[in-house]
């Protein structure tokens, strides 16, 4: 257990449907970040937090998502009008912020599965 | 961003050691080798990182060549739980880029 939690672990939902995810990373750790992760690649950047400003979006990150951070504390990531193309992991990552030696700590995931 | 190559797959029997090569070849001068692994149905996990050194802690060991255009990632005995996807990535000395994933090198471990 790395102290970042993810809920829920496991969403199923239908093509169409709205769904949001949750993040409670380590306390003291400024930066948040989140990924995605289909099967048989690595983990792909979403975006990150900086406290509570969301300082980077990649293009991955299509209109249907957002994420917020309110008070810098837990974040969470919406997907809006879901597509089967959807499903994957979507992993939570928090850490210090302490420049290039800096270390991200992954929360369990959450599988999602949009039928 | 610098780029990183490793090996698609590795073997190895148990309680023996384990090095897993990774090139990187358009490294700049600050930026950091980090090391994570990812177990099945988990998240990744933090290794070791180092800038120019070698680097040991309680997981493993970091060797990085001189011209620091590739590292070694050194498991001094392999056990079945270390059986993972080791992945080798380099950040940027500014901290101001995210961590981005190769497809990393599935480690099994034969008992």
């Amino acid at each position: 257990d790395t102290g970042v939690s993810q809920d829920p672990r496991h969403k199923i939902t239908k093509r169409g449907q709205n769904v949001t995810f949750r993040c409670d990373p380590i306390s003291e750790h400024n930066r948040l970040y989140w990924y995605r992760q289909t099967l048989g690649q690595g983990p792909e950047f979403l975006t990150y937090f900086q406290n509570e400003a969301q300082l980077e979006k990649s293009r991955l990150l299509s209109d249907r998502f957002s994420a917020e951070r309110p008070k810098g504390s837990f974040s969470t990531l919406e997907i809006q009008r879901t597509e089967q193309g959807d499903s994957a992991m979507y992993l939570c990552a928090s850490s210090l912020g302490y420049g290039g030696a800096d270390t991200q700590y992954f929360g369990p995931g959450t599988r999602l599965t949009v039928l | 961003d610098a780029k990183t190559t490793q090996p698609n797959s590795m073997e190895s029997n148990e309680e023996e050691p384990v090095h897993l090569p990774c090139n990187h070849s358009t490294i700049s001068g600050t930026d950091y080798i980090h090391w994570y692994r990812q177990l099945p149905s988990q998240g990744p996990e933090y290794v070791i990182h180092g800038l120019t050194s070698n680097v040991n802690n309680r997981m493993a060991s970091l060797a990085i060549a001189e011209d620091r255009k590739s590292s070694t990632l050194i498991l001094h005995r392999a056990t079945l739980r270390d059986a993972a996807v080791y992945y080798c990535i380099l950040s940027r000395g500014s901290g101001n880029t995210p961590l981005v994933f190769g497809k990393g090198t599935r480690l099994s471990v034969i008992a």
